[in-house]
């Protein structure tokens, strides 16, 4: 099992371009998790799908969207992105039955 | 909104001493709390609590839940050089239109000394 997979490992962008953050997930979970942790602030929600058809905002949603394109695949998209956006992102599954919620190896934005 | 707040923000110990973790909460709707460990990588999983009083044990770690006080503790018993790391807790709302999420503390940084 590849567990939660993340795709790229690494990203640097220019203020102003856009690009989309993929995450999928080999579990069957029925949940996925967008996070974004920066130094000192530990990780903060930005979305969340509790099942396959919906996505709800977090903590930090401003100047993010996400799509839910299936059971195994939840992406993040950067329409504009800005400096503030430089982060570490990680996605996440949980099966609601087992509460434990399992991480992808995160994505390392830059924007410049 | 759900709400998680840990303390110590960071703590330097020496091998061998025990530290004690907490964090307190504010969630809507109380479904669980799990503890991870963080080391440089994504977040491992340590611990799930749900019941009050009772404690969950791995080895030198442990931990409890007090739902009525609304915090929990992680202790670590004869500290080691490898539990260096970042110390999250996180609460997950069960209920209405917050079901399913799943909110992170700020984390503590446990610095463990030769």
């Amino acid at each position: 099992n590849a567990g939660v997979t993340q795709t790229p490992k690494f990203q640097v962008l220019k203020t102003g371009q856009s690009m989309t953050l993929q995450c999928a997930q080999d579990m069957n979970h029925n949940s996925m998790y967008w996070y974004r942790q920066d130094p000192g602030m530990g990780l903060r929600l930005i979305y969340y799908s509790a099942s396959e058809g919906t996505t709800d905002k977090g903590e930090v949603p401003n100047g993010y969207n996400v799509s839910r394109l299936n059971k195994r695949e939840f992406s993040l998209r950067l329409e504009s992105a800005a400096p503030s956006q430089t982060s570490v992102y990680f996605c996440a599954s949980r099966n609601a039955d087992y509460n434990e919620q399992f991480f992808g190896p995160g994505t390392r934005l830059t924007v410049l | 909104e759900d709400k998680v707040v840990q303390s110590p923000l960071s703590l330097v110990v020496h091998e061998g001493d025990t530290v004690t973790l907490n964090c307190s909460y504010e969630v809507t709707n109380f479904r669980s709390l799990l503890w991870y460990k963080q080391e440089k990588k994504a977040p491992t999983f340590l611990f799930m609590l749900t019941s009050s009083g009772i404690e969950k044990k791995s080895g030198r770690l442990s931990s409890i839940l007090d739902k009525k006080e609304l915090f929990s503790i992680l202790n670590i018993t004869a500290t080691q050089t490898g539990d260096s790391a970042v110390y999250l807790c996180a609460v997950l709302n069960a209920g209405g239109t917050s079901y399913g999420k799943l909110t992170f503390g700020q984390g503590t940084i446990l610095t463990v000394h030769p």
